[in-house]
Formats: structure tokens, C-alpha cells, sequence
């Protein structure tokens, strides 16, 4: 079975250029979840949607970060413009929503902002 | 959620078992208790989880408390892939809930 894919694996811009993350879920999974780790704050929670709704966007560090979800498998992280402290791996996780089911991950983007 | 206390690093001979703790005394009743780990530049991933009862799977056994306030992971015969770091994490019950992670314990599986 495939799992999470993500793209690009990594990504190399320049600062103030706009940035834009890309995850498929499990197929009948109705949950989504971005993720970014740095090695100062670790793995941290940005944003989750259920059933292609934002939950809990409290984890987006600013107005220069937004997710969508179009459809069940689909959805992207949008910075513009980036900045060099938006250096970081991203991750994106699925899940099927109301099951105790664990939430799986993809292999994240290595996204670098010169 | 409840709170997570778990070493900041440990160390495993190859082919030893390999006893990760991970004490969580906050755990309300309807909280799950879910271990993943990362290999380095890799995303998290699931290893076991728990109510109270102890479970195993092709990975590892997980050990609970009976009073729910702490839990062992067990990877029975460490190699050096199981080098990693292990995060516990309790979450509630039902899905679309987030996982907070903490710092988690760096496992070192040497010769």
C-alpha cells in the first residue's frame, strides 16, 4: 500500500520567494496533518483537517503560512513570502478520524531558505 | 493531554533487549498511550500503542502499568537499525486528535 507522499523531498529557494508543500494521504484516511521540525523546537503540530476541514490551525506561525486541503487527496503548505528561519523539515501525516488508529507519516520535505 | 517524562538518551548492546520507559502520571482514563520513533532525516514511525492492557507486534511488546502511570517499550533484540530516537505520547481516544511530541529518549544500539 502506498503511504503518505509528499513533495518535493527537498527544496532550495531564496528568501521572500513563495514556497509550496504538497502531501497525499492514505487513501481513506480523513485526516491530515503538517508538521515542521527544527532542531530548537523539535517536531511540532501546524495545522490538521478533518474530512478536508481545518480543526486547529493554532500551530502556523504566521499569516505567511497557509494549508488547504481541495479534496480527500490533496493538500498543500503555502509560504509567501519565505524567509530563512522557515528552514526546516516538514512532514505531512494521515489518519482515518474517529479510530485509535495511528497517524502515519510521509517522508517529509527538506525545505531550505537561503 | 497528559505530560510525557522519558531519559534523554540510552544506550543497547546489539542483540540485547532494549527497555525504553516512559513514565506519564497525568494519563486520564481515556488516553491512549502510542510509541513512535524517528531514524535520522526520516518521518516518525508508529511502532505500538495501548489502553491498558500490554500488546505486542512484529516490533516490539509494550508494557503498562497497572495503575496506567508509566509504560515500558520493549524491542527485544536491538539492532544497530533500531538506533533512534522513541517518543511516547498519550493521546485521547478517537481519531483526528493531534500528537504533541516531546523530546523523546535517543536509543543507541551499539556492538
Amino acid at each position: 500500500d502506498a503511504g503518505v507522499i509528499q513533495s518535493p523531498r527537498h527544496e532550495v529557494t531564496e528568501m521572500g520567494q513563495e514556497v509550496t508543500l504538497r502531501c497525499k494521504p492514505i487513501s481513506g484516511h480523513n485526516s491530515l496533518f503538517w508538521y515542521r521540525q527544527t532542531m530548537m523546537r523539535g517536531l511540532e503540530l501546524l495545522i490538521y483537517f478533518n474530512n478536508n476541514v481545518p480543526i486547529d490551525d493554532s500551530g502556523m506561525p504566521e499569516d505567511r503560512f497557509s494549508a488547504k486541503m481541495p479534496n480527500a487527496s490533496f493538500s498543500t503548505l503555502k509560504i509567501q513570502p519565505s524567509e530563512p528561519r522557515d528552514s526546516a523539515v516538514y512532514f505531512c501525516a494521515s489518519a482515518v478520524f474517529g479510530s485509535n488508529q495511528p497517524q502515519h507519516f510521509g517522508d517529509g520535505t527538506r525545505l531550505s531558505i537561503l | 493531554d497528559a505530560k510525557t517524562t522519558q531519559p534523554t538518551s540510552m544506550d543497547c548492546a546489539e542483540g540485547r533487549a532494549a527497555n525504553l520507559p516512559c513514565n506519564h502520571s497525568t494519563i486520564s482514563g481515556n488516553e491512549y498511550v502510542y510509541w513512535y520513533r524517528q531514524i535520522h532525516s526520516q518521518g516518525p514511525q508508529y511502532i505500538i500503542h495501548g489502553l491498558k492492557n500490554n500488546e505486542t507486534n512484529e516490533m516490539a511488546s509494550l508494557i503498562i502499568t497497572e495503575d496506567r502511570k508509566s509504560s515500558t517499550l520493549i524491542l527485544p533484540h536491538a539492532t544497530l537499525r533500531d538506533t533512534a530516537v522513541y517518543y511516547c505520547i498519550v493521546r485521547p481516544t478517537g481519531g483526528g486528535n493531534k500528537l504533541t511530541f516531546g523530546t523523546g529518549t535517543q536509543l543507541k544500539v551499539e556492538l
